[in-house]
């Protein structure tokens, strides 16, 4: 099983600004996806990054708003862009079909 | 549109009893479907992964079930303990290569009274 982490756990933003979320994962997998789960909601695909190209973004998505990079198979960055409180959540990435998930980012906007 | 409903929302029941969470999924054309366990402040556990071809799978106490033609799971949990207070997540994988991610429903809320 894959052990995925993320940086960081947690962060306390401002609106306008933009954050950098992390996902490293301890071997190489082909797929790497970033959810986001607002609160009281259910997890939603953000995007799916791909290696060697741009992500592929859910309807709904951005890239303006949510760049994705992938420069490598154990490595994946999610910026949240120009934030506002409305992006309050927690930010979570998974690897491959079988969906192991990391620990989440746990944004809050003021 | 895919679509993941899970009921009852939140549920609350006194320690040792059976109980079942129930999903379901609009589009039949599944892939697998997984269980999974969240815990405040934390990420997603795995807790079952029924493949479309399954019925069922087990793991202790756990067991889900899948019936594809009626677009429904059950995850059934024997014996609760306080220990398995938890939200509970059902998701649908729709294509084989993964490429689409995960559908979730929004969870069951489970409380277990000691």
């Amino acid at each position: 099983s894959a052990v995925i982490s993320q940086k960081p756990s947690r962060d306390i933003c401002q609106r306008g600004t933009s954050l950098t979320i992390q996902c490293q994962v301890d071997s190489q997998v082909t797929m790497m996806f970033w959810y986001r789960q607002q609160p009281g909601q259910s997890l939603t695909l953000i995007a799916t990054a791909n290696q060697g190209s741009e992500a592929t973004y859910e309807s709904g998505f951005v890239i303006d708003k949510f760049p994705i990079s992938r420069p490598n198979l154990t490595f994946s960055t999610l910026t949240v862009s120009n934030m506002s409180p409305e992006d309050s959540s927690i930010y979570l990435c998974s690897v491959d079909e079988t969906q192991y998930f990391g620990p989440g980012t746990r944004l809050l906007v003021l | 549109k895919q679509e993941v409903t899970q009921i009852p929302a939140a549920l609350s029941v006194p320690e040792g009893e059976n109980l079942v969470l129930n999903c379901s999924f609009t589009d039949s054309a599944i892939y697998n479907l997984q269980w999974f366990r969240q815990d405040p402040g934390k990420g997603l556990t795995s807790l079952l992964l029924i493949q479309s071809s399954q019925r069922e799978q087990t793991s202790g106490r756990l067991n889900a079930s899948l019936d594809k033609s009626s677009g429904r799971s059950t995850l059934y949990i024997a014996a609760s303990q306080p220990g398995d207070s938890a939200t509970y997540l059902c998701a649908a994988l729709y294509s084989g290569g993964g490429a689409d991610g995960l559908t979730f429903g929004k969870g069951t809320h489970l409380i277990i009274q000691p």
